[in-house]
């Protein structure tokens, strides 16, 4: 299995906290992504990172932050929860090839 | 924006039975990527391909580059194979953005 991990697994918040996600790698893969999973709708890219301080927003990019200061970990973060941001968050990292998936973090804003 | 249509949305078939799910995008891409979502939430990359013809175990991919096409069977399928199935088009460079169909629900009765 690839080394990629997500915390938290599970998160619950209220609406208008601030919260972070982390996704860490032991691959050393250049690309890192976030994406979001909802009933009816595919996987959706939210931001990617193709290098250390190097990031690009995805089609669903509104609402979040992301970060990357090592190699191995792509931080998300939502500034100010919603409700419409209640979803599973997966972790994604690649080599110019195959991505692999970390575990998702399910979040649920209250 | 590339499209990704998938067929059937759920399936469900006995033991034993040859399985097919189909994959029809709307743009050119770079290469088509073919996941498994167990019913735990993990995600697992199957196969990636860019023409032709890959197989690993009981599952074969084909793709048709000209007719913007790309099928998943499982042969001898199994109570196991039970997941969803998702397709992925890549467009760009390193594969760095994906598009996502919605699944293929399928269920294996023993």
């Amino acid at each position: 299995d690839a080394g990629i991990t997500q915390s938290p697994r599970h998160k619950v918040t209220e609406t208008g906290t601030p919260v972070t996600l982390r996704c860490h790698q032991t691959e050393n893969h250049r690309y890192m992504y976030w994406y979001r999973q909802d009933p009816g709708h595919g996987l959706r890219l939210i931001h990617y990172s193709y290098g250390v301080k190097d990031t690009d927003k995805g089609e669903v990019s509104d609402g979040y932050s992301v970060s990357r200061s090592k190699t191995e970990d792509f931080l998300l973060t939502l500034e100010s929860a919603t409700s419409s941001q209640t979803s599973v968050y997966f972790c994604a990292i690649a080599d110019y090839n195959e991505q692999f998936f970390g575990p998702g973090t399910r979040l649920t804003v209250l | 924006k590339n499209e990704v249509e998938q067929s059937p949305q759920n399936l469900t078939a006995q033991e034993g039975e040859f399985i097919t799910i189909n994959c029809s995008y709307s743009v050119g891409i770079s290469a088509l990527h073919w996941l498994q979502q167990h019913p735990g939430g993990g995600i697992v990359s199957l196969f990636m391909l860019s023409s032709g013809k890959k197989k690993h175990g009981r599952l074969i991919a084909t793709i048709n580059i000209q007719e913007k096409h790309s099928s998943l069977h499982i042969t001898a399928s199994h109570p196991r194979d039970s997941a969803v199935y998702i397709c992925a088009v890549g467009v760009g460079f390193g594969n760095e953005k994906l598009t996502f169909g919605t699944g293929t629900r399928l269920t294996i009765i023993p």
